[in-house]
Formats: structure tokens, C-alpha cells, sequence
């Protein structure tokens, strides 16, 4: 059974720091591994997805790698905005299709 | 092209009633994906629909709750005899294919209060 754990659970940083985000899986036989955002009472929205393939994706100021050997993937945030805040979810998937999520990370970004 | 719609935003239900949850998927999109956000955990798969099929229905619970995507209109969760347990964000997803390179995109959930 796939489990997959963010740490750390919250992160407060000033405006203009670069940041790491860090998700751990225990079932390496994924299909791909995805990084969503999640702002209070809304929706998830998708930042990056990651194929078993590949090591890393890119969207601006986003960078998200795959260590699928260690069972390690970290979303980094470069000069972080306040518009930033906001939840942070990794998920794995094994099936292709179900997800298996992160509590998430809680992140606030202050001016 | 409108995002993946639910309907009810926000629920309410007494112990014992029913509630329905509506999903209608991106259009183009036959796959609907349905998770159970409970407070303080992480989002957890339900169910994996197709137009008329059920794929993958092992994070249901066995009692209580079904998922139908018909021919047409919205795909419907149903929780019948709701318990205070039930309370918790309910998320849809729809995806254009199955296969594991196609994204998967969410709606803004229904959030379901069980008083």
C-alpha cells in the first residue's frame, strides 16, 4: 500500500526566499507523481506532473524532481511571492490513474 | 472550456438523510475520478468511473455509498443514511484517457456537513 509523506507539515518564509518542499513514498512502482496547490475552500490546482520516466519538470518558477529509487520527490519554489500561500500536495500513483496523496504542506509566504 | 463542476459547493445534511453529489467533467472527458478529503488527513481515491462503468471502486466504503456515471448528465455520488463521520470535502476529477501520461483535473469540491 502506497504512502506517501510530506514533511515538513508547514513552512513560513519571507517574500523573495527559495524554498523546498519535500514528498516521500514508499512504493517505488509508480506510474508518475504529481504536484498540486491547494488554496483554503477551493479546488486542487496542478502545478507539475512527473512521469516515471523522467527526473524533473519546470513551470516558471516551479522545479520539481524524482528520485524514484529513494522514493523521494522535492517541488522548489524560487523568490517566493505572498501569492504563494497555499497548500501543497504530492501525490503518487501506482494504478495510472488513482492518487495517492500527501497530507500536504501548508505554506505561508510573508511580505 | 469549463473547468470539471460540482454542485453542491456546500451540503447539508441531518444524520440519517441523503446526499447527492454531482460531478460534471471537462467536456471531452469520459473518466471521472471521485476522492474523500477528511478533516486533517489527505484526499483518499473512492472510485474510478467510465460513461455507464464502475473500473475501480475499492476506496468505497462498503456500505452506504454508490457512484454512477450514466450516458448522460453529471456522474452522481450518493451517501445514503448520512453519519457525522461523513462530514468531509468531496472532490471530483476527470481525465480525457486512462492512460497514466493524461492528466487528471479536479473541481473545487462539495463540502458536506453532517449536523
Amino acid at each position: 500500500k502506497q504512502e506517501v509523506t510530506q514533511i515538513p507539515a508547514a513552512l513560513s518564509v519571507p517574500e523573495g526566499e527559495n524554498l523546498v518542499l519535500n514528498c516521500s513514498f514508499t512504493d517505488s512502482a509508480i506510474y508518475n507523481l504529481q504536484w498540486f496547490r491547494q488554496d483554503p475552500g477551493k479546488g486542487l490546482t496542478s502545478l507539475l506532473l512527473i512521469q516515471s520516466s523522467q527526473r524533473e519538470q519546470t513551470s516558471g518558477r516551479l522545479n520539481a524532481s524524482l528520485d524514484k529509487s529513494s522514493g523521494r520527490s522535492t517541488l522548489y519554489i524560487a523568490a517566493s511571492q505572498p501569492g504563494d500561500s497555499a497548500t501543497y500536495l504530492c501525490a503518487a500513483s501506482n494504478s495510472g490513474y488513482a492518487l495517492n496523496f500527501g497530507k500536504g504542506t501548508s505554506l505561508l509566504v510573508t511580505p | 472550456n469549463a473547468g470539471v463542476m460540482q454542485n453542491p459547493r456546500h451540503l447539508v445534511r441531518r444524520r440519517g438523510q441523503e446526499a447527492r453529489l454531482r460531478c460534471s467533467p471537462m467536456k471531452g472527458h469520459s473518466h471521472v475520478y471521485w476522492y474523500r478529503q477528511l478533516p486533517e488527513e489527505g484526499l483518499k481515491f473512492m472510485v474510478y468511473l467510465q460513461k455507464e462503468n464502475i473500473i475501480d471502486e475499492s476506496g468505497m466504503p462498503k456500505e452506504r455509498f454508490s457512484a454512477e456515471f450514466p450516458k448522460e448528465g453529471p456522474s452522481i455520488l450518493r451517501i445514503q443514511q448520512v453519519v457525522r463521520g461523513d462530514s468531509a470535502a468531496y472532490f471530483c476529477a476527470s481525465a480525457r484517457f486512462s492512460d497514466r501520461d493524461t492528466e487528471a483535473f479536479f473541481g473545487q469540491g462539495t463540502r458536506l456537513t453532517v449536523v
